[in-house]
């Protein structure tokens, strides 16, 4: 079936860590989005990329970064100055042609999510 | 700055209409976006509103209103699955979508 993987579903990551978030698309999506959600609050944009080998930063990009070097994949890496790293990450997608402005069609799609804890 | 808010929490019972408010302050705007989600779960796109006006599907209906910043989502005959937090989304650019605060929709027998 054609989804959204997202790995590994929980994470811990010692203080001073690198860690990367698996996100791999099989929807032939051309855009691809890291959102990060705190307990009980909203989606904050991260990073989100329109096409292969390239991406634009979010509303909290910093402590953050990315990479697209394949349409399937966009993993995102949580440096060590990411301070309060401790959140639900949600990689989506979404196909050519939709979110444009006038889409009737308007939707990404979402991975299940990552949960990153700091020990 | 870009921001969405909306109410914090609505409580209805079984079988109730409710009405989930959302304005919007954006330096672009496109459209708006409703999405479910259940606790520990991904968000599941409901509607979208390109357009002034009421867009209906099944149970739930959007409006939006460009003049006013503000839209809604209108949950109608409720159920108890329908318990989820409801997160309007403003398209600000293309392939941009920002989200807004999120309401927590309880829903009693």
């Amino acid at each position: 079936d054609g989804g959204i993987t997202q790995s590994p579903k929980y994470l811990f990551r010692k203080e001073g860590q690198n860690v990367t978030l698996s996100c791999e698309q099989n929807l032939n999506h051309d855009a691809m989005y890291w959102y990060r959600q705190d307990p009980g609050q909203g989606l904050r944009l991260i990073y989100y990329s329109q096409i292969v080998n390239d991406f634009q930063k979010g509303d909290i990009a910093e402590g953050y970064s990315v990479s697209r070097e394949k349409k399937e994949s966009f993993p995102l890496t949580v440096t060590s100055a990411q301070k309060n790293p401790t959140a639900f990450y949600l990689c989506a997608s979404s196909g050519s042609g939709t979110l444009g402005p006038f889409s009737s069609g308007n939707t990404i799609y979402f991975g299940e999510g990552s949960w990153l804890t700091v020990v | 700055g870009q921001s969405l808010e909306q109410p914090s929490e609505v409580t209805a019972v079984e079988g109730a209409i409710v009405q989930i408010n959302c304005t919007y302050q954006t330096s672009g705007f496109y459209g708006l976006s409703w999405y479910q989600q259940h606790d520990g779960g991904a968000p599941t796109f409901l509607s979208y509103n390109a357009l002034d006006g009421l867009e209906e599907t099944g149970r739930f209906s959007s409006f939006l209103s460009r003049s006013d910043s503000y839209g809604y989502l209108l949950l109608q005959e409720l159920q108890m699955k329908d318990s989820a937090s409801y997160f309007c989304a403003a398209l600000t650019g293309f392939q941009k979508l920002v989200f807004g605060t999120g309401t927590r929709l309880l829903v009693s027998p």
